[in-house]
């Protein structure tokens, strides 16, 4: 079964803290993405990554970067956290779109931070 | 750039009675839909699809959709739900054909689906 797995399902940092999410994928995919998800506002993209070393900014993207060192791992980061980050953290993978369209993404199971 | 709207963001229903959540999107060019379902504590999970064809589209757990081009709509429908639907829906609209887009997905707000005895 194919996956893509979050190292925690919960976090708890303080203000100021320089936190690391950390994103496995098995499927040889070639996209990856971080969205951060709030009630009543959906899921927003914060960054994506097409290839190895590569990064585009999301809708959202201020006060996070990425790191794509190998293909299978994708990283959040928050330079410095603050308690407006406090949100559920969403990791997808998606192959490159061919012929026969989009495949859809597959989710991990979420990272529930809380900055305090 | 694309846009999706969920028109209810709560929909009560009884055991067993059908259920209709809403979606509307905006793009001015082609685009591929999605469902996916969210259980409690879970991540998000595909529930069905359309890129072509058909516009009546099939998926898991008895959930259907429609694609309805000229009211850029993509309904999501189940003719008798349980217990276990339970859940939080969300519609997402991407570009067709990639290119620049990498095929990000843009989603709705979610409604959610609580189902009652």
């Amino acid at each position: 079964d194919v996956k893509v797995t979050q190292s925690s399902r919960y976090l708890v940092k303080r203000t100021g803290e320089k936190v690391f999410l950390e994103c496995v994928q098995d499927m040889d995919h070639e996209n990856m993405f971080w969205y951060r998800q709030d009630p009543g506002l959906g899921l927003r993209l914060i960054y994506f990554s097409y290839d190895v070393k590569m990064k585009e900014k999301g809708d959202i993207p201020e006060g996070y970067s990425v790191s794509r060192e190998k293909k299978e791992r994708f990283s959040l980061i928050l330079e410095s956290a603050s308690t407006n980050q406090t949100s559920m953290y969403l990791c997808a993978s998606s192959p490159v779109i061919r012929d026969r369209g989009h495949y859809g993404y597959t989710f991990g199971s979420g990272t529930r931070l809380t900055v305090v | 750039a694309q846009s999706v709207t969920q028109l209810d963001s709560q929909v009560p229903v009884f055991e067993e009675a059908p259920v209709e959540l809403r979606c509307n999107y905006s793009s001015s060019v082609s685009v591929y839909l999605f469902w996916y379902v969210q259980y409690p504590n879970q991540g998000l999970q595909l529930l069905l699809k359309y890129l072509s064809g058909s516009t009546l589209v099939k998926g898991i757990n008895g959930f259907e959709a429609e694609f309805n081009k000229s009211q850029t709509s993509f309904h999501l429908r189940k003719p008798s739900v349980h217990i276990s639907d339970t859940a939080e829906y969300f519609c997402a609209v991407t570009l067709r054909g990639g290119g620049t887009s990498y095929g990000k997905l843009t989603f709705g707000q979610g409604t959610i689906l609580t189902v009652h005895p």
